[in-house]
Order: structure tokens, then sequence, then C-alpha cells
């Protein structure tokens, strides 16, 4: 079955560490997606990667950082910079980057920082 | 810029019951819209979408959708809701024709669906 996986589903952390969360897709997509979701505010863009070896910025980056070494994974690392990482995590790929494709997501990772 | 907004956080309605869950949108371009779902603890999953074909779309679980340039709205309907519809809908414009097509969501609208 082809799709996305985000691993683990659940995560706890202490203040002051780097974490890292996976995401892997086997759909052949170029393009991957970022995204935290906060109760009442949608979904916001952390970065996106349009091909290997590339990424950019989006909304929110600060605290993040990304790799997209190989086409079909895009691990970020919440670093200890991000000041209220606690959040729902969730990846996304696209075939493109281009606006009429869809994305498809991920089932997300739940980030708890205590 | 463009934006999307979602007129209502929260809907409930009764099981056999029409469903509308309201969206209006700005955009400088032709925008191409969807409507994704989530349930609890869940990834988002593609309802539907317009691109600039047909303005009225058929998406799945029988949900469909009418893009109105001239109310600039994208309204979700079913015209009869079951209880595995309960579920949080986000409404998304994209309008960046030829370059990245970042996605921007709307808040969300929880529905909720009664016995």
């Amino acid at each position: 079955d082809g799709g996305i996986t985000q691993s683990p589903k659940y995560l706890f952390r202490k203040e002051g560490q780097n974490v890292t969360l996976s995401c892997e897709q086997n759909l052949n997509h170029d393009a991957m997606y970022w995204y935290r979701q906060d109760p009442g505010q949608g979904l916001r863009l952390i970065y996106y990667s349009q091909i290997v070896n590339d990424f950019q910025k989006g909304d929110i980056a600060e605290g993040y950082s990304v790799s997209r070494e190989k086409k079909e994974s895009f691990p970020l690392t919440v670093t200890s910079a991000q000041k209220n990482p606690t959040a729902f995590y969730l990846c996304a790929s696209s075939k493109t980057s281009s606006p009429s494709y869809e994305q498809y997501f991920g089932p997300g990772t739940r980030l708890t920082v205590t | 810029a463009q934006s999307v907004t979602q007129l209502d956080s929260h809907v409930s309605v009764s099981e056999g019951t029409p469903v509308l869950l309201r969206c209006n949108y700005s955009s400088s371009y032709s925008p191409s819209l969807f409507w994704y779902v989530q349930h609890p603890n869940k990834g988002l999953q593609l309802l539907l979408k317009y691109t600039s074909a047909a303005t009225l779309v058929k998406g799945i679980n029988g949900f469909e959708a009418e893009f109105k340039k001239s109310e600039t709205s994208f309204h979700l309907t079913k015209p009869s809701a079951h209880m595995s519809d309960a579920a949080e809908y986000f409404c998304v414009v994209s309008d960046r024709e030829g370059s990245q097509g970042n996605l921007i969501f709307g808040k969300g609208t929880k529905l909720s669906v009664k016995p």
C-alpha cells in the first residue's frame, strides 16, 4: 500500500532536548511538507521541500530544521529553540508543488514537551 | 494575499439531515480549493477539490461543494448526515499558479452528528 508513515505516534520529551520526527512516503512524490496543528488554529506550514536536497521555510520555521537527503524521507527536528513545541505535527506529500495537486497526509505525531 | 474563512467553528446536525459547512476565500488569482476531513488524532483526508473545471464538485462519501466566484464561496454540503461524518473539516485555498502552491488552511469546522 502506498502512503505516508510518521513515527512515533506519540512522543514525550523534556524541555531543552532536541527531537526528530520521522516522515517517510512511498508515493514517489517530489514535494513534501511539515505542518503544525494547534487546537482552533488550523494547520500552519513549517517547512516544505520541492525536490531532493532542497527545502524552504514556511510560515513558522523558527526553532525547527529539516533535511531532504532522499526523495522518500523528510525528517523534522524540533530544537530547544522552539518556544512552544507541544503540538500535533503532520507530514504531507504531493506529486509536485503545483497548486492543483492535492497533498496526502500522514497520521501525525503528537509531541508533548514538559 | 490569499486567505480562507470558515464561518462556523462548530456545526451540529441530526443523523439523516443535511449538512452545510460554509467557507469563504480571498484570492488575487484563480484559486484551487480543497476540502479535507480529519477524524480525531488522525491525518487529513481529501474530500474534494476544485481546480477551475466544473463549478460543482463531487467528492467522497456523498459530499459536494460549489465554487461561486461572485460570492467567493466554496461551501461543503451533504444531503443526509451519517454518524461517521462526525469529524473536523478544513477548507483550503492555494492560488499561486505555476509556482509553489502553499496551502492556506481555514481554522476548521467541527461537525457533530446526533443520533
